[in-house]
């Protein structure tokens, strides 16, 4: 069953735009992933957050965890048409295992 | 995608018939998972191996069998295939546990269409 719930389901902006998706999940985690997938191909792994850190930068990534409300926000700065994907948060607990969420679309208009 | 590949890209199969899916990796990273993706469901785990011949359920194992005789290889098949097993499905490779925190690196995928 999906642990992660992203929302919202889907996101139309302009070029140039900030874009913040969310993710909620439901139990303990060793850490929060945000996956990237263009159309056609396979995932594409962004930035890990693990459980006790609360922020998190990557170029224009930024990502936050807030374990007590069990939610994780992914920002993207100055979104550009090719940012254009389905985006996935993924959450890790004990075990190796990955559970994905059903993922979000954004769409970045020129 | 780099160091991880899977055969065939896309197939269609009739139902009923035995189907294997290879996914390759050039990483020699341990662990390495099946997931299947299907419209509002995201991916979900089929099988996963922690090593050679180390072989674990997922979520949705019903149906698939697998095996990992070599580390670069972890095998895929659909025993007797059905219009439900009609999906996407990618292979994904990972260096270390949960504990290590590390992400995972995922093929390109096959598309399977079971007529």
């Amino acid at each position: 069953s999906q642990q992660g719930e992203e929302d919202p389901q889907a996101l139309s902006i302009q070029e140039g735009e900030n874009a913040t998706m969310n993710c909620s999940y439901k139990t303990s985690i060793n850490n929060l992933q945000w996956y990237r997938q263009n159309s056609g191909r396979g995932l594409v792994h962004l930035i890990l957050i693990r459980s006790n850190e609360r922020e998190k930068h990557s170029g224009r990534l930024r990502v936050t965890l807030d374990t007590s409300k069990k939610s994780s926000s992914l920002l993207i700065t100055a979104s550009r048409a090719a940012d254009t994907a389905s985006y996935f948060c993924a959450t890790q607990g004990g075990s190796e295992k990955l559970v994905f969420g059903k993922g979000m679309k954004l769409t970045v208009n020129p | 995608d780099a160091g991880i590949t899977q055969s065939p890209r896309h197939k269609v199969t009739e139902t009923g018939t035995p189907v294997t899916l290879r996914c390759h990796q050039t990483e020699n990273h341990r662990y390495m998972y099946w997931y299947r993706q299907d419209p509002g469901h995201g991916l979900r785990l089929i099988h996963y191996s922690y090593g050679v011949k180390d072989t674990d359920k997922g979520e949705v194992s019903d149906g698939y069998s697998v095996s990992r005789s070599k580390t670069e290889d972890f095998l895929l098949t659909l025993e007797s295939a059905t219009s439900s097993q009609t999906s996407v499905y990618f292979c994904a490779i990972s260096e270390r546990a949960g504990n290590g925190n590390y992400g995972y690196t995922f093929g390109s995928g096959t598309r399977l269409t079971v007529v």
